[in-house]
């Protein structure tokens, strides 16, 4: 059964220094991995997608991630942390099958940033 | 061109009424899902519509929940009778397709309280 795991339930980073979030699968077969960031009271947005691919993955905002199977990790990551990337980060696999739309969460990690 | 839209963005009904929550996906979509994040919990799949059919609704909690797409349009989940359990947010989310490439778009989510 397909799974992720977000060991960190919430990180915190000054600005201008880098952004690391960890998250590691499990899965029987090569996955469909994403990340989503959730921002204060609004909706769930994507902000990369490795579908086998390329396994170094460019999102939006300058966020970027790594699949690495040898590690079973997809961790995100971002050079430099602003302000305004303050949110909830989720790290998704989508479960195959029948139902490609049966997307399995991470806990979730909430990334406070400090001025 | 519009995202998914969700209504009520709030609602606050007392533990035994019914609410209903409606999702408009994005237009030509025909894959429709439902989540929800109840209180402290991760982020679940409750089911997928494509156009009027439920394709699966293996994560739907009990028969107190009931979903419907008539017309494979926009989507109803109503909860009757509510519980306190149910407090949380209920996600809808579309897709185009169902294949690994597609991108599954959430909306802003339904705040549920029940007290």
């Amino acid at each position: 059964a397909q799974s992720v795991t977000q060991l960190d339930s919430h990180v915190s980073v000054s600005e201008g220094t880098p952004v690391l979030l960890s998250c590691n699968y499990s899965s029987s077969y090569s996955p469909s991995l994403f990340w989503y960031v959730q921002h204060p009271n609004k909706g769930l947005q994507l902000l990369l997608k490795y579908t086998s691919a390329a396994t170094l993955v460019k999102g939006i905002n300058g966020f970027e991630a790594e699949f690495k199977k040898s590690e079973t990790s997809f961790h995100l990551t971002k050079p430099s942390a602003h302000m305004s990337d303050a949110a909830e980060y989720f790290c998704v696999v989508r479960k195959g099958g029948g139902s490609q739309g049966n997307l399995i969460f991470g806990k979730g990690t909430k990334l406070s940033v400090k001025p | 061109e519009a995202g998914v839209t969700q209504f009520p963005s709030h609602s606050v009904i007392e533990k035994g009424q019914t609410v209903t929550l409606r999702c408009d996906p994005i237009s030509g979509h025909d894959n429709l899902y439902w989540y929800r994040r109840v209180m402290g919990k991760e982020i679940k799949f409750l089911l997928h519509f494509v156009k009027e059919s439920k394709q699966d609704e293996s994560g739907m909690p009990n028969n107190r929940f009931l979903a419907e797409r008539t017309g494979g349009t926009y989507s109803t989940l109503k909860v009757q009778p509510a519980e306190l359990e149910d407090s949380g947010v209920y996600f809808c989310a579309s897709s185009q397709g169902q294949g690994r490439r597609n991108t599954i778009y959430f909306g802003e989510g339904s705040w549920l309280t029940v007290v």
